[in-house]
């Protein structure tokens, strides 16, 4: 039980260019998140699935596209990274279910992904 | 939005003493309620959490209190040991973006 994996774990890319993180959570949770933290600051939402076949916006969606291929998978692509995007970025899942927000689940993260744009 | 606003910022302690973050959130709908800890270069990992039908719960020396009418919960660390320098995150949710977190707090247990 591997719980969530990502990768690649870091990833050198040049102004313009494009890439793909991938994300997988062999626990069966229905939702499942992009996060993106800066040097010293909290977490911010990138995009979230709340179940497979959704995806939503969160707080800082700009510059980002994801799909929620299956259950398990859910990847993060940059189309044309700018330096503004060097950051580490978490994918993470919970057993939430998307329509019942409120009641709460315990999220568990990937090991990060460390992407620098220069 | 919805918000949450995390105090203090940062918080620097002597060893043995006791330490609390609070949490403020604007979605009254929130009814769950957990604390994060991240070490340097890892990821948050849970350490404690408190659903809306009580308002405190203890796990050892970490303890979270939830009030609801004023819609703030605290992280309470008490006999700190260095062990204990990370950066805490609260969680809470939104209307619109499900989980977000705080700001975090970074703690400095000094020996």
């Amino acid at each position: 039980n591997a719980g969530v994996t990502q990768t690649p774990k870091f990833q050198v890319l040049k102004t313009g260019q494009s890439m793909t993180l991938q994300c997988a959570q062999d626990m069966n949770h229905n939702s499942m998140y992009w996060y993106r933290q800066d040097p010293g600051m909290g977490l911010r939402l990138i995009y979230y699935s709340a179940s497979e076949g959704t995806t939503d916006k969160g707080e800082v969606p700009n510059g980002y596209n994801v799909s929620r291929l299956n259950k398990r998978e859910f990847s993060l692509r940059l189309e044309s990274a700018a330096p503004s995007q060097t950051s580490v970025y978490f994918c993470a899942s919970s057993a939430l279910d998307g329509t019942d927000y409120s009641s709460g689940n315990t999220i568990y993260f990937g090991e990060g992904s460390w992407l620098t744009v220069v | 939005g919805e918000n949450v606003e995390q105090h203090p910022s940062t918080l620097s302690v002597q060893e043995g003493d006791s330490a609390v973050i609070k949490c403020t959130y604007s979605d009254s709908a929130s009814n769950y309620f957990p604390w994060y800890k991240q070490e340097l270069g890892k990821r948050p990992q849970l350490i404690i959490d408190i659903r809306s039908n009580v308002g405190e719960k203890k796990d050892q020396r970490i303890a979270v209190t939830l009030n609801k009418t004023a819609k703030h919960f605290s992280l309470h660390i008490t006999e700190t040991q260095p062990e204990d320098s990370a950066v805490y995150f609260c969680l809470t949710t939104s209307g619109t973006y499900k989980y977000i977190f705080g700001t975090g707090t970074r703690l400095k247990v000094l020996a």
